[in-house]
């Protein structure tokens, strides 16, 4: 079975300072991890993926993601946020040995404030 | 074609009607999702086609819902004596079916059942 926890459904951050959006994960198999984001009646795009390579893993926007088997956490992150960032982010874990059943965390609203 | 595109974008429909939403995939694509996301909620998975194996039917709310693939390819999605609470996004995306991939999603479905 296989699980992901987006541990905050709001995020509110300043423009220019970091942003953090956490998620920790269950798979019973070697897992690849994704985020995606959403924004405002916008398709879902991917921003990164891990597939058991490095553990830190750069996307698209300055995004990056950091995936800790110890910890079974792959947090999002970015050292300053744009106004552009705004958007509901969605953790995704998919088992590599034991099917390609998509599983989503319930997502993180991103606020990006003045 | 350049991307999954599903169709129509948006549904307008009586309580009690059928109606069937389509999928077209990325070529070549062998895996097939289906997804629907309310107001306010996360992705609840409905569905899943891997090539020629049985389908994932373990996410479908309810046995008014039924999805098929023909041909492996276009994938149609069909809801019986529409209720309220099917208003939704229904989200269609495809992936290449090997391991470490991601899904690619197509703009969705926007169903209003009044």
């Amino acid at each position: 079975a296989q699980s992901v926890t987006q541990l905050d459904s709001h995020v509110s951050v300043s423009e220019g300072t970091p942003v953090l959006l956490r998620c920790n994960y269950s798979s019973s198999y070697s897992p690849s991890l994704f985020w995606y984001v959403q924004h405002p009646n916008k398709g879902l795009q991917l921003l990164l993926k891990y597939t058991s390579a490095a553990t830190l893993v750069k996307g698209i926007n300055g995004f990056e993601a950091e995936f800790k088997k110890s910890e079974t956490s792959f947090h999002l992150t970015k050292p300053s946020a744009h106004m552009s960032d705004a958007a509901e982010y969605f953790c995704v874990v998919r088992p590599t040995g034991g099917g390609n059943k998509l599983t989503f965390g319930t997502g993180t609203q991103l606020k990006v404030e003045l | 074609g350049a991307g999954v595109s599903q169709s129509p974008s948006n549904k307008v429909t009586e309580k009690g009607k059928d109606v069937e939403l389509r999928c077209d995939p990325i070529s070549g694509h062998t895996a097939l999702y289906w997804y629907r996301q309310s107001l306010g909620q996360g992705l609840e998975f409905l569905i899943y086609f891997q090539g020629n194996s049985a389908p994932d039917k373990s996410g479908l709310p309810s046995d008014r819902f039924s999805a098929e693939r023909t041909g492996g390819s276009v994938s149609t999605l069909t809801i019986q004596r529409t209720q309220q609470e099917d208003s939704a996004v229904y989200l269609c995306a495809s992936s290449s079916g090997q391991a470490h991939t991601e899904a690619f999603f197509g703009q969705g479905t926007r169903l209003t059942v009044v």
